[in-house]
C-alpha cells in the first residue's frame, strides 16, 4: 500500500531563516506531488505540483519554492522565512497517467514563524 | 473569487441522526468532485468522490448527491457517529492535462453529540 510522510512534524522559526519541509511517498511510481497551505480557519490552498522528476509549477507567487529531485521526493523551501509563512503544510499525492483526481494527503507540517 | 463554497462553518447532529454537510461551486468545468474529512493537526483523509456523469455516489454511512444544474452537492453521513466530529472539506477539479488541481471550499466543522 502506499503511504506518504512529512517531516517535520512542527517548526518554529524566526523571520528571515531558510525553510526545508520534505516530502516522500512510498508504494506507487511517478506519482503527481502537491504542496497546500491551509492557513488559520481557511481551506486549503494549492502551492506548487509536480507531475514530474525537475518539473515544479506554482499556483501562487509567494516566498517559497519547490523542488522535485527524485520520482517520489517533494521539497518545499524559502530563503528568507516571513511572519505571513506560518501555517500548517500538507503533501499529497495522485497517480499519474491515466487520470486520476483524488488525492492523498500526508500528516501535515506546523510551521510557526516568529 | 471563491469557486468552491461551504457556507456553513460549523454543524451540530445529535448522534444516530442524519448529518448533512452542503457545497456550492462556479466554475461549469468542474468535473469531478471530492469529500475529505481533517481532524485537528492532520491531513485531511479521502472520504468519497462523485464524477459529474453520476447525480449519486453511496460508500456505506456516507451518500454524496450531485446537482449540476443548482451546482450544488451535498455528503450525508447516517447515522452520524461520534468519531465522525472533524472538519469536512469539499474539492473540485477541472478536467485537465497532467495533475489534476483541486480547488477546496473552507471546510464546516462537524460536532455529532451523545
Amino acid at each position: 500500500s502506499q503511504t506518504i510522510h512529512q517531516w517535520p512534524a512542527t517548526l518554529v522559526q524566526p523571520v528571515g531563516s531558510p525553510l526545508s519541509l520534505e516530502c516522500t511517498v512510498e508504494g506507487t511510481s511517478n506519482p503527481n506531488l502537491y504542496w497546500y497551505r491551509q492557513a488559520a480557519g481557511r481551506g486549503l490552498q494549492l502551492l506548487f505540483y509536480s507531475v514530474g522528476i525537475g518539473q515544479i509549477s506554482s499556483e501562487v507567487p509567494q516566498n517559497l519554492s519547490a523542488s522535485r529531485p527524485q520520482d517520489r521526493q517533494f521539497i518545499l523551501s524559502s530563503k528568507k522565512l516571513l511572519l505571513s509563512d506560518s501555517g500548517f503544510y500538507l503533501c499529497a499525492w495522485s497517480e499519474g497517467l491515466p487520470r486520476t483526481d483524488t488525492q492523498y494527503f500526508g500528516p501535515g507540517t506546523r510551521l510557526t514563524v516568529l | 473569487d471563491q469557486q468552491v463554497k461551504q457556507n456553513s462553518p460549523s454543524l451540530s447532529v445529535q448522534e444516530g441522526r442524519i448529518s448533512i454537510l452542503n457545497c456550492d461551486y462556479t466554475n461549469s468545468m468542474f468535473d469531478y468532485f471530492l469529500w475529505y474529512k481533517k481532524y485537528p493537526a492532520e491531513g485531511p483523509t479521502f472520504l468519497i468522490s462523485i464524477s459529474s456523469i453520476k447525480d449519486k455516489n453511496e460508500d456505506g454511512r456516507f451518500t454524496v448527491f450531485l446537482n449540476k444544474s443548482a451546482k450544488h452537492l451535498s455528503l450525508h453521513i447516517v447515522p452520524s457517529q461520534p468519531g465522525d466530529s472533524a472538519v469536512y472539506f469539499c474539492a473540485a477539479s477541472a478536467r485537465k492535462q497532467g495533475a489534476q488541481k483541486l480547488v477546496f471550499g473552507q471546510g464546516t466543522r462537524l460536532t455529532i453529540n451523545p
